[in-house]
């Protein structure tokens, strides 16, 4: 059974950077076909993908977050990691690690199958 | 402000039906299939409906998805005071998109 957990500090200071890793066991993370990717939830608010990236490092990211947001990937340690930087209140929320399809059967597909079960990122001083 | 509009809360009484619609456009939904996670309080959300109408193994079958045009929706038959969570209905618009989740309450 595929699992994903999340680590890093609980605790990140207004404009400083947010860094988090996903360790996957279960799986590898260079299989094919999967991409591996952050998703964040407010306090009491609804979900925001953040990014993702394929094992060969190709990435995607949330247009509005791009500009402060790296996904980076170690097959070696089978982790993926999140760095978000110029972090401000905003950002606090629980950080998801995910496993992420995509693929196109007439129409394209993106779905999540698995899912971390969260880590509470607050910001503040 | 989510990309896709789901309303905010539903209700029902154990064993009866309820859905749940997700609005979106033909850069959304009318053009990727939709997945519907249900999250349960506290805890991550869980894949429910990929493929606009298909259940991932373990998901009962009293757990439906449709799709028409710019819009999908969730069938939930069967309420059971277990199924007390939020669900989110999700596609892709250049990137993966969310709506902003319905507070199902069973009564």
């Amino acid at each position: 059974q595929l699992q994903l957990q999340e680590s890093g500090p609980g605790l990140v200071k207004p404009s400083e950077t947010l860094s988090l890793t996903c360790t996957v066991s279960g799986g590898s993370i260079s299989s094919s076909s999967y991409y591996w990717g952050w998703i964040r939830q407010p306090p009491g608010k609804g979900l925001e993908w953040i990014g993702s990236i394929y094992y060969s490092g190709s990435t995607y990211y949330n247009p509005s977050l791009k500009s402060r947001v790296t996904i980076s990937v170690d097959t070696s340690k089978n982790q993926f990691s999140l760095k978000l930087s110029s972090v401000t209140a905003a950002d606090t929320a629980v950080y998801y690690c995910a496993r992420l399809l995509r693929y196109i059967v007439v129409v394209p597909a993106a779905y999540i199958d698995y899912w971390g079960q969260g880590t509470l990122v607050t910001v503040s001083s | 402000q989510s990309v896709l509009t789901q309303p905010p809360s539903v209700s029902a009484a154990p064993g009866q039906k309820v859905t749940i619609s997700c609005s979106g456009s033909s850069s959304n939904i009318g053009n990727n299939y939709v997945s519907w996670y249900q999250q349960l309080p506290g805890t991550a959300p869980k894949l429910l409906i990929y493929d606009n109408n298909k259940r991932p193994s373990g998901i009962p079958d009293r757990f439906s998805g449709s799709k028409s045009g710019t819009s999908a929706t969730l069938g939930i038959t069967g309420l059971q005071t277990g199924d007390e969570a939020d669900y989110y209905c999700g596609t892709w618009d250049s990137s993966l998109v969310f709506g902003g989740g319905t507070k199902l309450t069973v009564l």
